[in-house]
């Protein structure tokens, strides 16, 4: 049950795109397009923001997206806004008798 | 509304226990898997134990695999978490996460609840 990685910090100036990086192994992403990713801003619990790897759940802005490519998820978030400013984790399901992997968190900073 | 409602948490002593619930409303409880994932001070998740929609089935993160017990009583829209033999690693705030599924440990977690404080020291 090894962490998923992901960079530890990212940036960008409101408006612009950014992509948060997550890689697992063939054990976890890249056997499942179940990965999901979470928003998290500081003293809150954390928001469903991607579900099977590119799935919105509702209220959800569209200017979230998922993808995967062999062993890396990615988040991108586009039109940066200030309310972006958070935590974000991704986690991956990882079979069918242990419990999911989260990623170590990224914290965006819109600069 | 959905809302998911922890308690339990508090100060206890390394080797001690607790017990964690987790009140759900405003969905079936029974379809769906529930969670607990925790996150220490100043670090990040980790997914602690899962159950499915029916209770029939657990899981564990190594970490905690015979300290932790997770059930529930459908009947009562709760879910639990039995921890014994805490150590000061345990310390962290616990949430509650409904899964995205009834079966397995639900895949994702759509819903959150606002976490209860574990705090482990002499």
């Amino acid at each position: 049950q090894s962490a998923l990685t992901q960079p530890a910090s990212v940036s960008g100036s409101p408006g612009q795109s950014i992509t948060i990086s997550c890689t697992g192994t063939s054990s976890d992403v890249g056997s499942y397009n179940l990965v999901s990713w979470y928003q998290q801003h500081p003293g809150k619990a954390p928001k469903l923001m991607i579900y099977e790897g590119s799935k919105r759940p509702s209220g959800v802005s569209n200017r979230f997206s998922g993808s995967k490519s062999g062993n890396t998820a990615s988040l991108t978030i586009s039109g940066l806004q200030a309310e972006d400013e958070a935590d974000y984790y991704c986690c991956s399901y990882a079979g069918s008798s242990t419990v999911g992997v989260f990623g170590g968190g990224t914290k965006l900073t819109v600069l | 509304e959905v809302q998911l409602v922890e308690s339990g948490g508090g100060l206890v002593q390394p080797g001690g226990s607790l017990r964690l619930s987790c009140a759900a409303s405003g969905f079936t409880f029974s379809s769906y898997a529930m969670s607990w994932v925790r996150q220490a001070p100043g670090k990040g998740l980790e997914w602690v134990s899962a159950i499915s929609g029916s209770g029939g089935s657990t899981y564990y993160a190594d970490s905690v695999k015979g300290r932790f017990t997770i059930s529930r009583d459908n009947s009562k829209n709760t879910l639990y978490l039995q921890m014994n033999s805490l150590r000061a690693e345990d310390t962290a705030v616990y949430y509650c996460a409904k899964g995205g599924y009834d079966i397995l440990t639900g895949y994702w977690l759509d819903v959150w609840g606002k976490g209860t404080t574990v705090t482990v020291s002499s």
